[in-house]
């Protein structure tokens, strides 16, 4: 079975930082283009960055308001993929969600909140 | 950036009723590969987004045939033939086309009258 399974969120100041990560399995994590989509309370779904494969480069792709702040990295070697979240501001509070690349696939989400 | 608007942005309907969404871009969505890139996601209450339909109107694996997609260039439209009511939920078209970014449309939300 294919399943995408994300962990790392949590509660965070302004300014501070946190580093998602997303459990690949049941496909081949390392053929894979993957994606970031997140959902702020009671909003709609925004396109955070995608990662490419490793053989068509690695290389990112960011929206934005968080360019600049977040950085998508892989671990071909785990399955997981990762993103790093700095400079985080309120606005950023929201379930992040990693998608396949098609977005076929989603994992169940995890909560960041950003807040003093 | 490619602008997605969907209207209604509430839908009420009846059970067994049909139902209809519409998707419009604000740019054609035909890449240059010849495919249109625009699909529909599900999110009912308290799930994750589910995937319904790609290249326009393609359905993914498990979707009930009463849903269908259909459209070109900019204007695209979801329908359910007759609703149910596990199809409450919140209905998103999305483009893949120009990227980045994907853009999402608002959101239509679908409950039962």
């Amino acid at each position: 079975e294919v399943q995408l399974v994300e962990s790392g969120g949590g509660l965070v100041k302004p300014g501070g930082s946190l580093r998602l990560s997303c459990a690949a399995s049941g496909f081949t994590f390392s053929n894979a283009w993957m994606n970031w989509v997140r959902q702020a309370p009671g909003k709609g779904l925004e396109w955070v960055g995608r990662i490419k494969r490793k053989t068509d480069g690695g290389t990112t792709d960011y929206a934005a308001p968080v360019k600049g702040r977040f950085t998508i990295s892989r671990d071909d070697s785990k399955n997981t993929l990762y993103l790093q979240m700095n400079s985080l501001k309120t606005e950023d509070t929201a379930v992040y969600y990693c998608t396949t690349y098609v977005m076929d696939v989603w994992g169940q989400g995890t909560t960041v909140t950003v807040s003093s | 950036d490619v602008v997605m608007t969907q209207s209604p942005l509430s839908l009420p309907v009846t059970l067994g009723q049909p139902a209809s969404i519409s998707c419009r871009s604000s740019q054609s969505l035909v890449y240059s590969d010849g495919n249109t890139y625009l699909n529909w996601f599900q999110q009912r209450p308290g799930q994750s987004p589910r995937r319904l339909i790609y290249k326009v109107s393609n359905r993914d694996s498990g979707v009930p045939d009463r849903f269908s997609g259909s459209g070109s260039g900019t204007d695209f439209t979801l329908k359910i033939s007759k609703v149910e009511a596990e199809d409450v939920g919140i209905y998103y078209c999305m483009q893949g086309t120009h990227w980045p970014p994907f853009t999402f449309g608002p959101g239509t939300k679908v409950d039962i009258k």
